[in-house]
């Protein structure tokens, strides 16, 4: 089983639709949590940060469930510029605070 | 202010050479990871440096060595390649501080292509 589990999609929606993707991870000492979004052929960028308070930036809400180990990202009001690939990651924190990334969930908005 | 820089960006290579990849960090950070991204996965682990020190290493063969230098800048070092090891090279620096809490950002990798 892997580490870090995401569909892999691709999700197609149109544009303005309000997309929800889903992460489950497996270790339970793992402590911090994020989103990236990565282009093709590009480096993946931090999108946020994921607290179990649940956080909001603009368009994008992320949620997380410590007892479930579940991570969520939703997306509003999608542009065409939020086609992307999603990683769900991991850290279990302390001195080797090494990413476990998820395969990445790819999205296409469309017209 | 510059991100994390890696050099070079493309480099094609043959079955059994040597690679050395280079990756400086953001200002003021001083953690640098690497990692290895295959085409449809999500970036591997390789290594973490802190402090010039060898902080954690994932699962990959003796081939694979780094180093971090006083400036925190860091090199990957790949002997004997194979074709497998055709891959998008990710360097990420953090900090300030080690803790997990600090997001890693990432330089635009080098794309290594083994013939």
């Amino acid at each position: 089983r892997k580490e870090v589990e995401q569909d892999p999609g691709p999700f197609n929606v149109p544009e303005g639709a309000t997309v929800a993707f889903n992460c489950t991870y497996s270790n339970s000492a793992s402590q911090s949590f994020f989103w990236y979004r990565q282009d093709c052929r590009k480096e993946p960028k931090l999108l946020m940060s994921v607290y179990s308070s649940g956080n909001e930036d603009g368009r994008f809400t992320a949620q997380l469930n410590r007892a479930s180990q579940y991570i969520s990202l939703l997306i509003r009001d999608s542009k065409l510029s939020d086609s992307a690939t999603y990683l769900c990651v991991v850290s279990r924190g302390g001195t080797a605070s090494k990413l476990t990334f998820g395969t990445g969930t790819r999205l296409q908005v469309t017209l | 202010d510059a991100g994390v820089t890696q050099s070079p960006t493309h480099l094609i290579k043959t079955r059994g050479q040597h690679v050395t990849l280079r990756c400086s960090p953001i200002s003021g950070h001083k953690s640098v990871s690497w990692y290895q991204q295959v085409l449809g996965q999500g970036p591997q682990f390789i290594f973490q440096y802190y402090e010039k020190e060898e902080r954690g290493r994932g699962n990959f063969p003796d081939r694979f060595s780094a180093r971090q230098f006083p400036n925190y800048s860091s090199e990957l070092n790949v002997n004997a390649l194979l074709l497998g090891d055709s891959a998008l090279y990710l360097c990420a620096s953090s900090g300030p501080g080690q803790g997990a809490v600090q997001p890693q950002h990432f330089g635009d990798g080098t794309r290594l292509s083994i013939l």
